[in-house]
């Protein structure tokens, strides 16, 4: 069964305090790995699409790239207004997307 | 640019009563449109998707169902709503398979 697992679920930062999420999956025949920001009470906010191993992709702080079993998405010097859970979604065939739960990221100043 | 709207924003409703979402696109023609509800400490689960007018495929077997019956228009709907109904359901939307793009959600409450 294709599975998807971010990790941490929850991680705390002191502003500045560079770090990574996981995003770890099972799959058979990836399509595309997305990479989405959620607010609390609000949509998702897209930020990235990978679709190869060896596939970097950056904006502003933030930098996703991609392997053969997994993604990280890098924060660098993070500032409070980053603070949010940031989600993880592989797609395999069609066009369902199939998400992980997603790690809580807290920055504080 | 696109925009998608979702109404209304929250809902609270008794159990057994019906149930209708909308969700409309502006500024792109004939995307794929996407239910999705986030339950409280699960990811996100695709409900239906349609990659056209009339065509709705369902993911997983439920007591809700969907409509597509304009090119920008998608709605939920239920007739009779069950506690386990509850949820934040999101319409998104995409252009063949490629990223697909949020509204804001529905905050369903069933009581």
């Amino acid at each position: 069964e294709d599975q998807v697992t971010q990790s941490p679920e929850a991680l705390r930062l002191q502003e500045g305090e560079s770090s990574s999420l996981n995003c770890s999956y099972t799959v058979s025949g990836l399509r595309g790995l997305f990479w989405y920001r959620q607010d609390p009470g609000k949509g998702p906010e897209f930020l990235f699409t990978l679709y190869s191993a060896g596939e970097e992709k950056e904006k502003e702080r933030l930098k996703a790239t991609l392997t053969k079993k997994e993604s990280f998405l890098h924060i660098t010097a993070p500032k409070p207004e980053d603070s949010a859970t940031y989600l993880c979604a592989v797609q395999v065939s069609g066009y369902a997307l199939n998400f992980g739960k997603g790690t809580s990221l807290l920055v504080t100043p | 640019s696109q925009t998608i709207h979702q109404w209304p924003a929250t809902l609270v409703q008794p159990v057994g009563s019906p149930l209708s979402l909308e969700c409309t696109v502006e500024g792109t023609s004939n995307p794929n449109l996407y239910w999705y509800r986030q339950a409280a400490g699960r990811g996100l689960q695709l409900l239906f998707y349609s990659v056209g007018i009339g065509q709705i495929s369902s993911e997983v077997p439920q007591n809700l169902s969907a409509s597509r019956p304009q090119d920008r228009q998608f709605i939920l709907s239920s007739k009779k709503l069950l506690l386990s109904d509850s949820g934040f359901y999101l319409c998104a939307w995409s252009v063949a398979g490629d990223a697909q793009f949020f509204g804001p959600g529905t905050r369903l409450t069933v009581l």
